[in-house]
């Protein structure tokens, strides 16, 4: 069965700028949840969506924003970009129910660029 | 301030030679501790997931191991594939949320 994917694969944007990241989870899976990784910080959550609401959310500013489709896709938006914004971007898919308490699929990321 | 450690940042071990990861926390109301593995420009992927102490799974070469407040990852004669980094991830629940906190990861080099 098909993958997490994630578009586009690489991303370069200028600061001040905004950006949206797009993942379309396993078909059948309802939660999608976002990462961000970077050499410093390692893996960190941003949130987490089920059924179009998000349902959990991590400590980043509100830059940061997501939403969900009825379909199960869902999209990350990042506005007024910085230069530390640049980093590996991951979502994960996953049956639902208590999310995490199922296996959670990653997407192969976006890796995003600020200059 | 909730934390996960990681050790070693890094292990090299010879094919063959068995070791051990460990991933320590401090967070309370745990619901889960998961292990992930990753390898060079991919996504983690899932190896298992761990609820209370006491807890073993086993998948291949791999067994982790859960007490109150850190896991281990035991890798039995490792091989070459085996080689990536290792990551441990601990979910708990704040003012009702769920949260989740990564480790930062143990490379692991498998030489032939």
């Amino acid at each position: 069965k098909a993958g997490v994917t994630q578009t586009p694969r690489y991303l370069i944007k200028t600061r001040g700028q905004q950006v949206t990241l797009s993942c379309s989870p396993i078909s059948g899976h309802r939660s999608v949840s976002w990462y961000q990784q970077t050499p410093g910080q390692g893996l960190q959550f941003l949130f987490e969506y089920f059924s179009e609401t998000q349902r959990n959310k991590g400590n980043f500013p509100g830059r940061f924003s997501g939403r969900q489709f009825s379909n199960s896709r869902s999209e990350m938006n990042v506005s007024t970009l910085e230069l530390g914004d640049s980093a590996l971007y991951l979502c994960a898919s996953s049956l639902g129910g208590t999310w995490m308490n199922t296996e959670a699929f990653f997407g192969q990321g976006t890796r995003l660029t600020v200059v | 301030e909730d934390q996960v450690t990681q050790s070693p940042e890094a292990l090299r071990l010879q094919e063959g030679e068995s070791s051990s990861l460990n991933c320590s926390y401090t967070v309370s109301g745990l619901r889960g501790l998961f292990w992930y593995r990753q390898d060079p420009g991919k996504g983690p992927e899932f190896l298992f997931t761990l609820y209370s102490a006491g807890e073993e799974k086993e998948k291949e070469r791999l067994k982790a191991t859960l007490t109150k407040k850190e896991s281990f990852l035991h890798i039995t004669a490792p091989k070459p594939e085996d080689s990536a980094t290792y990551l441990c991830a601990v979910q708990w629940e704040d003012g009702g949320y769920q949260k989740v906190t990564f480790g930062t990861g143990t490379k692991l080099q498998v030489i032939p």
